[in-house]
């Protein structure tokens, strides 16, 4: 089983509808990351959470939320899609949880999930 | 200008050949740098990472970083087929990253 899975992989949706993006995680990690990642443009951060109590914005934040339901979910939120939002979109994790017996938690490994691919019309 | 700057390619390799991609960062306070290598239509997988100046080398891949320079490398050794892909650099500071848009990579037969 994927260890950072998203739902759903791909979406097409129209301008306006309100679209919601989760990412959920089994790896133990405290932290999450959304991303989205254009042609040219590589990866730019949307939204970044250290734990449940923490969000932070990150470069590109206007037209989206986030929620932070819980250490293993992270959601995102378009309120009202807009075709400059049809991007293909992934979830990260980082740190905390799972290292192992002795092993300390090496938060500059990043674990990616497979991706959204969202249209917007 | 962009805080971490690649250049976008494409690379073209020989198969067996060296190659080298280069990576350059606008933050001085930048922590940890990464590389990542994304196939098409998948996710990032990481690399390697590095956090002082010099090399760092893991099986046919070398890192090497220079803060004065405030530039970052990756060696590819030995380059295969396989290794074609788009080669994403990052920084890391505070626990928040940024990516550069990526190098394209083809190792040419």
């Amino acid at each position: 089983d994927a260890d950072v899975t998203q739902t759903p992989r791909n979406r097409i949706t129209k301008t306006g509808k309100r679209i919601m993006l989760e990412c959920s995680q089994t790896k133990g990690h405290d932290r999450m990351y959304w991303y989205r990642q254009d042609p040219g443009l590589g990866l730019r951060l949307i939204y970044y959470s250290f734990d449940v109590k923490d969000i932070n914005k990150g470069e590109i934040s206007d037209g989206y939320s986030v929620s932070r339901q819980a250490q293993a979910k992270f959601s995102l939120s378009l309120e009202s899609a807009i075709p400059n939002q049809t991007a293909l979109y992934f979830c990260a994790t980082s740190g905390g949880g799972l290292a192992g017996v002795g092993r300390r938690a090496n938060y500059n490994e990043q674990f990616f999930g497979p991706g959204t691919r969202l249209t917007v019309l | 200008q962009k805080e971490v700057e690649q250049n976008s390619g494409p690379l073209s390799v020989p198969e067996g050949a060296i190659a080298s991609l280069n990576c350059t960062y606008s933050d001085r306070g930048s922590q940890s740098f990464f590389w990542y290598r994304q196939y098409s239509g998948k996710s990032p997988e990481l690399i390697m990472f590095i956090y002082s100046n010099g090399d760092k080398e893991d099986g046919r891949f070398t890192a090497q970083l220079n803060k004065a320079s405030q530039y970052v490398s990756l060696l590819i050794r030995d380059s295969q087929p396989s290794d074609s892909a788009t080669y994403l650099c990052a920084v890391k500071r505070w626990g928040k990253f940024q990516f550069g848009a990526g190098t394209q990579v083809v190792v040419t037969p």
